[in-house]
Parts: C-alpha cells; structure tokens; sequence
C-alpha cells in the first residue's frame, strides 16, 4: 500500500493552524500512525489509529480521516514543532510509510 | 519505562553481511512485535520487518531475501541480519516496539518505542 503525503515541505509561523495529508492507494480503515521526526533523532509516536492522541502528546496535535484520505492538524505551531512528520499504514504487509512532509520556520 | 539499547557494526564493506542488535529494557519481552525500520541518509522511512517472541516474523518483500531476524528470549533481545549488502543500504537502522492496542472491538497496531538509531555505512 502507497501513502502519498502532501505537502512534501511548508513553511509556517509560530501560531499557524497547520494541516498534512496522507493518501493511501486502497483503503486501510483507521489502521494510520502518525510520528514527528527532529533532525539526527528517532521518530516519535504522535496519533494511532488514524485519530488517537498518544499519551503525553500536546492536545494541540490532532488526527482524522478512514478508507483512504488522512489529516495531521496543528492546530496552533510552536517553535519544537518544526519537524518532519510521517504517516504510516498498519492495515496490511508490508508496513509502509509516507515519504514524510518538513516543517519549516517561515 | 521501556527503553531499546541497540548495537552493532557501523562500516561495512560490499557484500558482507550487517548484523545489528536490540535489547529491550524495562517491560515485558512477550505480547509485542519487534520491528526494523531504516532511513538512508537524507529520505524517508522503510520497514524491514518484524519479529515477535515466539519467533514468528514478518518481512519486507523488497528485502526478504537477505533478510534474518531472530529473537533471543532469555537476553530479551532480538536481531537483524542483511547480508550481501551494497552501498544502497547505507542508512540509520532503529529497532521498535509495535503495541497491539484493542479499540472499539477493533485491534490497532503502532510503534510506540524507538532505539536511538544505529549508523551503518557500507564503502569499499
């Protein structure tokens, strides 16, 4: 299964609402993962099951979407949320990820 | 609190055989997969596959031919190898925790622990 996550980069200021999206080429249900990535360290656990907030995860990340069409919001950008940010399918095997969308300061 | 520690060689030369190690700390070694993700420098991720503490594994088909992992219950700990390796596989390897998770009569899967990554380099 392909995930096609958009945009691949954004630049946006502290206080922006931001939103990603993650397409997948047939459907998975909820089974998304989506994980934060800071330069030279492991990918961290944000959202599972498509809209499941992890446990000591900011209130201000959310998930939704089913079937085939994902978002990961932002609702209000701090400065430690610049990142890289990756969807991941656990529907079927292999497990696959999206090619990842930066987070950049504008 | 769970923590992976993870080892192994760092440069490789063409055709030899990586061969990384995760041990798991602080929880329990059952009722979980074991997963290997890696990232080449400068992309994204890629799953290689996954082992659970019965021995029964899961692999990525693009590298299921050179692919081993194995799992060592007395140590909790569990193991890649990838052998025949070209420059291609140059990337940070991590080790991870998949948590089954039941969910409105639903069973989700996510990688709630990462290791901190191991560099391996293959040049001649």
């Amino acid at each position: 299964i392909q995930l096609t996550q958009s945009p691949s980069s954004l630049s946006a200021s502290v206080g922006d609402r931001v939103t990603i999206t993650c397409r997948a080429s047939q459907g998975i249900s909820s089974y998304l993962a989506w994980y934060q990535q800071k330069p030279g360290k492991a990918p961290k656990l944000l959202i599972y099951a498509a809209s499941t907030l992890q446990s000591g995860v900011p209130s201000r990340f959310s998930g939704s979407g089913s079937g085939t069409d994902f978002t990961l919001t932002i609702s209000s950008l701090q400065p430690e949320d610049f990142a890289t940010y990756y969807c991941q399918q656990l529907n079927s095997y292999p497990r696959t990820f999206g090619q990842g969308t930066k987070v950049e300061i504008k | 609190q769970v923590q992976l520690q993870q080892w192994g060689a760092g440069l490789l030369k063409p055709s030899e055989t990586l061969s990384l190690t995760c041990a798991v700390y602080g929880g329990s070694f059952s009722s979980y997969y074991w997963n290997w993700i890696r990232q080449p420098p400068g992309k994204g991720l890629e799953w290689i596959g996954e082992i659970n503490h019965s021995g029964s594994t899961n692999y990525n088909p693009s590298l299921k031919s050179r692919v081993t992992i194995s799992v060592d219950t007395s140590k909790n700990q569990f193991s890649l190898k990838l052998s025949s390796v070209t420059a291609a596989d140059t990337a940070v390897y991590y080790c991870a925790r998949v948590l089954r998770e039941q969910l409105s009569g639903k069973i989700y899967y996510y990688m709630d622990v990462w290791g901190k990554g191991t560099t391996v380099t293959v040049s001649s």
